[in-house]
């Protein structure tokens, strides 16, 4: 069962711009993480973010969560030619992560 | 050089065999998944494994069986049961499951093809 969906399901953008992505659920959560995934390879972990925190940052990336809106907001500043792929939303509830289908993120240089 | 390993990394099946994908990790995760991927979109749950000699049905387990004897390995067979079999397998470890599942950590993929 799919629970995350993300928003858009593709972005192209210029290299150094922003790219943002959004992600909404449907049932309450203990966490949500974020993935991505170049083409045709595993899935690498970005950054979790608890259901009790509102915003986290690693590096380019900036996550928020709003609960209340059951929606998460993945942030790319001053994107690069390699953070074209793939970004999947995971939400962790009891024994397993909830997957959505993914926005694809074009970066042209 | 900790990480998991998935083999094949291309895998062609024919009409009416079972075939098994290889997974295995020296993380020493407690737990093991197996997602399916088709094209351009999410993944979806096929089976679990929370701890050794014990393994529980994801969301699309029909045509599919798995073993989990040893901590590091956690083979899925794709059987003759299974009528489009053509994806894109995923194993993934976590330290944990249950509700303490964290991050999970991924394998390069098995991409299975149909003859």
């Amino acid at each position: 069962s799919q629970q995350g969906e993300e928003d858009p399901q593709a972005l192209s953008i210029q290299e150094g711009e922003n790219a943002t992505m959004n992600c909404s659920y449907k049932t309450s959560i203990n966490n949500l993480q974020w993935y991505r995934q170049n083409s045709g390879r595993g899935l690498v972990h970005l950054i979790l973010i608890r259901s009790n925190e509102r915003e986290k940052h690693s590096g380019r990336l900036r996550v928020t969560l709003d609960t209340s809106k059951k929606s998460s907001s993945l942030l790319i500043t001053a994107s690069r030619a390699a953070d074209t792929a793939s970004y999947f939303c995971a939400t962790n509830s009891n024994y397993q992560l909830i997957w959505g289908a993914g926005t694809k993120l074009i970066i042209k240089p | 050089d900790g990480g998991i390993t998935q083999s094949p990394k291309y895998l062609f099946r024919k009409e009416g065999q079972n075939v098994t994908l290889s997974c295995e990790q020296n993380l020493n995760h407690d737990a093991m998944y197996w997602y399916r991927q088709d094209p351009g979109q999410g993944l979806r749950l096929i089976y679990y494994s929370q701890i050794v000699n014990d393994f529980q049905k994801g969301d699309i387990a029909e045509g599919y069986s798995v073993s989990r004897e040893k901590k590091e390995s956690f083979p899925l067979t794709v059987t003759s049961a299974q009528k489009n079999p053509t994806a894109f397998y995923l194993c993934a470890s976590s330290i944990a499951g249950g509700s303490a599942s964290e991050t999970q950590y991924f394998g390069p993929g098995t991409r299975l093809l149909v003859l």
